[in-house]
Formats: C-alpha cells, sequence, structure tokens
C-alpha cells in the first residue's frame, strides 16, 4: 500500500504564532491530498483539498487566510496554521488517494496551542 | 439529517464472538464505501472498501451494502481484544472524490 508521512507528530506552540505541517506521499505521486482535522471524541472534519500546483480547496467555515495550503509538488502538501490559537489545538490528519481507489491516511500532527 | 449516520456506542462484544457494525447514508447516488478503523491517538486506516451490493470477505471482517437501503455495515468474525478501536464508516459522495466521515462507532471486545 501506499505510505503518506507527516512532520511533525507533535507540536506545541505559543498562542499567535504560526505552525507548518508537512504531508508527504513517500511511494508515489499525488496531485490531490486532503487535510483533516478531528477534536477528542469526535469524526474526522475535512478542512480542505489540496491541488498540485493550483489552490486549495476550503470546505465551508474553514477560513483560508488562517489555514494556508501550499501543494508545490506531486509528493508534498503543506498545511499552515497562521496566528494560531487554543482553540486550533486538534488533531491534524493529510490523506492522499493512492492505487485502487484508497485513500491513504498520514500518521497525524498533533498540535497543542498554549 | 447527517450524511453518514453511525450509532456512537460503545459497542461491547466478548472475545470470540461477532461484531456487527452499522452505518446509513443521506447520498442515495453515493458509489463508494469505506470502513476505516482508528485506534485512540492515531490516524484511521483502512480495513474494508465496498462499491457493489452484496458481501465483501476479506479474512475475519465482512462488509455488506445494500444501496436500496443506504446501508453498509462491517461484520467482525472472531472478535479480538485487539479489534477494540474506533470504526470509521467514509462514503464518497459527488464527483470530488472526498470522503464523508461518520462519528464512528466505538468497540469494545472483552475478554
Amino acid at each position: 500500500g501506499a505510505v503518506v508521512s507527516q512532520h511533525p507528530s507533535r507540536v506545541i506552540c505559543k498562542s499567535g504564532t504560526s505552525v507548518k505541517i508537512e504531508c508527504r506521499s513517500l511511494d508515489f505521486q499525488a496531485t490531490t491530498m486532503f487535510w483533516y482535522r478531528q477534536f477528542p471524541k469526535q469524526s474526522l472534519m475535512l478542512m480542505a483539498t489540496s491541488n498540485e500546483g493550483s489552490k486549495a480547496t476550503y470546505e465551508q467555515g474553514v477560513e483560508k487566510d488562517k489555514f494556508l495550503i501550499n501543494h508545490a509538488s506531486l509528493t508534498l502538501s503543506t498545511l499552515t496554521v497562521t496566528s494560531a490559537h487554543p482553540e486550533d489545538s486538534s488533531f491534524y490528519i493529510c490523506s492522499a488517494w493512492g492505487d485502487q481507489e484508497t485513500q491513504y491516511f498520514g500518521p497525524g500532527t498533533r498540535l497543542l496551542v498554549l | 439529517q447527517k450524511e453518514v449516520e453511525q450509532n456512537s456506542g460503545p459497542l461491547s462484544v466478548p472475545e470470540g464472538a461477532i461484531a456487527s457494525l452499522n452505518c446509513t447514508y443521506s447520498d442515495r447516488g453515493s458509489q463508494s464505501f469505506f470502513w476505516y478503523r482508528q485506534y485512540s491517538g492515531k490516524s484511521p486506516e483502512l480495513i474494508m472498501s465496498i462499491y457493489s451490493n452484496g458481501d465483501k470477505e476479506d479474512g475475519r471482517f465482512t462488509a455488506q451494502l445494500n444501496k436500496a437501503s443506504q446501508y453498509v455495515s462491517l461484520l467482525i468474525r472472531d472478535s479480538q481484544p485487539s479489534d477494540s478501536a474506533t470504526y470509521l464508516c467514509a462514503v464518497i459522495t459527488g464527483t470530488a472524490s472526498k470522503l464523508t466521515f461518520g462519528t464512528g462507532t466505538r468497540l469494545q471486545v472483552t475478554l
């Protein structure tokens, strides 16, 4: 199966700072990647669809200026949480479609904003 | 009405029993259905995918799809304590290849 990695796995930052999370497809090319957020005891909520070489598509209610997405290559998408606040603390997970119409998930990044 | 609905549980079954997890979806045009397992603090991992009406078996897992009833289920035979996790039902709706997840059912397999 396809492998998706994320970095960092865990990050703690001060309120008001920005945090960048990387998502890489290690053994396949991904023209489209997805970014999800999951709060404790809740399901995954799609934040945005990251498209290589073009602008990301954000879901309703997700601020594009706060959650900056860059998909500059076929194997890398980044999510930057700008001016993070405690309410942004969550588990951020990326995914990409691999072979056999299967969406593979990265291991996730746990963000804690103090 | 939520797009994908699951009973949140917890569903408790004894070791060795069959666990039955259910999911309903609202978009009649949905074509692709997935079951993911998520351990606490981890990201989801794919268990089964199913696209046609009927049953699909893979080891101890069987997925069942009934498009007329807009219902998809996952059966886990010979349940093991290691099966204890949250099981997420996901559906592709529309043409954008986006997954919509249910809230998940927490399964507890007891000794």
